[in-house]
């Protein structure tokens, strides 16, 4: 089945720096690659998502990169800032019936001011 | 459009009794999936379920835990004779079906399952 893996488990970045945070994934099936930011308490939150006819996504400060050939896909953050603390969480998924989303273990960022 | 909707948000349980998590899903979406989140731990893919069927249950624990989605109310999650274990966030996603558009999962605000 699907295993994802996501790096670093941590990052503390000063405010104004970018973030990355790195997936793998082992199904070279998957093809839908959602981004969650979740914050003290809250419930998870869609923030970016990437299918896999694409490469690179951008909204605003927020980018996201496909590599399919090396099953690895990142979360790009520019210009950081206080509010962008919380945990993100990278999965994969495919367009097809009876199939699961697999998440990433999480990364917990912290943008200090 | 609502979002998703779960109760209660908390729930306090004593050892041996049973919980039940209720989760309706954002309207016109018909895929339901449940997760469980330990302190400072990512999401655990637990069921997926369509209306009246379990289309993968991999994730659920084989004895005490069940689901369901039936064709009229909300989605179920039950675990019976309830153990301190248990105790965790339990979250609640829908998505909806069509070309492109089948595995967009949006979250409830989750149970927090407390068990005494």
């Amino acid at each position: 089945g699907e295993n994802v893996e996501q790096h670093p488990s941590t990052l503390s970045v000063q405010e104004g720096d970018s973030a990355v945070i790195k997936c793998t994934y082992s199904d070279s099936a998957s093809n839908y690659f959602p981004w969650y930011k979740q914050e003290l308490g809250k419930r998870p939150q869609l923030i970016i998502d990437i299918r896999s006819n694409v490469g690179e996504k951008k909204d605003q400060r927020i980018a996201v990169t496909l590599n399919k050939t090396a099953k690895h896909f990142s979360l790009h953050i520019t210009e950081t800032q206080p509010e962008d603390s919380a945990v993100y969480f990278c999965a994969a998924s495919q367009n097809t019936g009876g199939f699961k989303t697999i998440f990433g273990a999480g990364t917990r960022l912290f943008v200090k001011a | 459009n609502a979002g998703v909707m779960q109760n209660p948000r908390h729930l306090v349980r004593r050892r041996g009794q049973e919980a039940r998590l209720r989760c309706s899903p954002m309207k016109g979406h018909s895929h339901v999936y449940w997760y469980r989140q330990l302190p400072e731990e990512g999401l655990k893919f637990m069921v997926y379920l369509q209306k009246e069927n379990i289309i993968d249950e991999s994730g659920m624990p084989k004895e005490r835990f069940s689901a369901e989605f039936p064709k009229e109310g909300p989605s179920i999650l039950r675990i019976q004779q309830v153990v301190r274990g248990d105790s965790a966030a339990y979250f609640c996603a829908s998505s909806q079906e069509g070309p492109g558009l089948l595995n967009t999962q949006y979250f409830g605000p989750g149970t927090r399952l407390t068990v005494l």
